[in-house]
This record gives C-alpha cells, sequence and structure tokens, in this order.
C-alpha cells in the first residue's frame, strides 16, 4: 500500500542527546514537510523540501536539521539545542508545493524528554 | 505572514448540523484546506477551496469567501464518529512554493 511511514512512534531523548525521527513514502511525491503539533495548537512547520538536496526553513526552525538525499526518506534531527522538544511531530508529503498542494501525513513520532 | 482564526471548541448533538467557521488573512492566497484529525491520530484531508462557493463532498460541505477572507465546513447528520479536531489551513506563496499554514483547530465533540 502506498503511504507515509514514520518512526519510531515513541522516542524518548535524554539531556543533551540529538534523535532522529524517521520519515518515509512510496506514493512518489516531490515535496515533503515536517511539523510540530503541541496539545491544543495546530501544526506549525518546521522544514519542507520541494526537490531531492534541497529544504528550506519553516517557521520553527532553530534547533532542528534535516536532509532530503533520496525522494523517498526526509529525516528530522531534534538537536542538544531544541530545548523544548516534547510534541508529537508530524511528517506530511504532496504532489509538488504548488496548486492544490494536498498533503498526505504519517502517523507521526511523539517525542518526549526523559 | 498569515493569520487564520477559527473557534476553539464546538459541541453538538448527534444527527444535527454543525458549522465550523474559519476567517484568514494571507497574501498570495492560493486555497484553503479543511482536515480532519482525531486524538492521536495523523490528520486526514476532507475538502479543498480556491474559488469561491460551495463544495459538496456527502456529508461534509466547505465554503469560501476569497473578498471576506471566510471558509465554513458544514457537517451534516453528524455521528459520533465525528468527534475530532477540524483543522483549517490557508496556502500562502513562499518564494515559489505555496505553503499551508494551520490553524489551532477546532475541536468538536458530538454528544447522543
Amino acid at each position: 500500500d502506498g503511504g507515509i511511514t514514520q518512526s519510531p512512534k515513541y522516542l524518548f531523548r535524554k539531556e543533551g542527546q540529538n534523535v532522529t525521527l524517521s520519515c518515509e513514502q512510496n506514493l512518489n511525491h516531490d515535496a515533503m514537510y515536517w511539523y510540530r503539533q503541541d496539545p491544543g495548537q495546530g501544526l506549525r512547520l518546521i522544514y519542507y523540501s520541494q526537490i531531492v538536496n534541497d529544504f528550506q526553513k519553516g517557521d520553527i526552525a532553530e534547533g532542528y536539521s534535516v536532509s532530503r538525499e533520496k525522494k523517498e526518506s526526509f529525516p528530522l534531527t531534534v538537536t542538544s539545542a531544541q530545548k523544548n522538544p516534547t510534541a508529537f511531530y508530524l511528517c506530511a508529503s504532496s504532489i509538488s508545493p504548488t496548486y492544490k498542494n494536498i498533503q498526505y501525513f504519517g502517523a507521526g513520532t511523539r517525542l518526549s524528554v526523559l | 505572514g498569515q493569520n487564520i482564526d477559527q473557534p476553539t471548541e464546538m459541541t453538538a448533538t448527534e444527527g444535527a448540523i454543525v458549522q465550523i467557521n474559519c476567517t484568514y488573512q494571507t497574501s498570495g492566497f492560493n486555497g484553503l484546506f479543511w482536515y480532519q484529525q482525531h486524538a492521536g491520530e495523523a490528520p486526514t484531508f476532507l475538502s479543498y477551496n480556491v474559488l469561491d462557493g460551495l463544495e459538496e463532498k456527502g456529508r461534509f460541505s466547505s465554503f469560501l469567501s476569497r473578498s471576506k477572507g471566510y471558509s465554513y465546513l458544514l457537517l451534516k447528520e453528524l455521528q459520533m464518529k465525528d468527534s475530532a479536531s477540524y483543522l483549517c489551513a490557508v496556502s500562502g506563496r513562499a518564494g515559489g512554493s505555496y505553503i499551508p499554514t494551520f490553524g489551532r483547530g477546532t475541536s468538536l465533540i458530538v454528544h447522543p
């Protein structure tokens, strides 16, 4: 089945540690996105990528890093510089970041700090 | 930048009709989306409006007025499974792309 797979479902981070969240899609979509969702809040854009080897900062990129070496994969690293990382992280993809870019979301990764 | 406003919470009765409003301010408008998100799950696409008017899809309809910066999502014949958060997202221009900005979501509670 085509879709977006995020792993792990739950992740725990220790003080000063970097952690990486995985996002893989087999929809052949060009654009991929990372959002953060806090309780009772909407989705806030962290990073997005339109094509392989290119990505742009979103509204809250500080403390995060991404790579886009393959079309199917867009991993997100939460660095130790992100002081409040506890949140629900959602990865999404769309055919292209232009007209009518309907987004398809993965099931999410819930990150907590130990 | 973009500013999107929708009510935080609404309640309704099973079988009834509910209207969830969304107002927005944006530059380079390229469409408005509605997504449904059940607690702890991923958002799923419901509707897309880019021209003024009403789009109907089964029990769900979405309306857009670009001149007023206003949209609503209409849910008919409410079912218990419609209890969820409804996210309004507006697509605006960012460089050569159109990136949706999401509102905070409206939590809908359907009771018997």
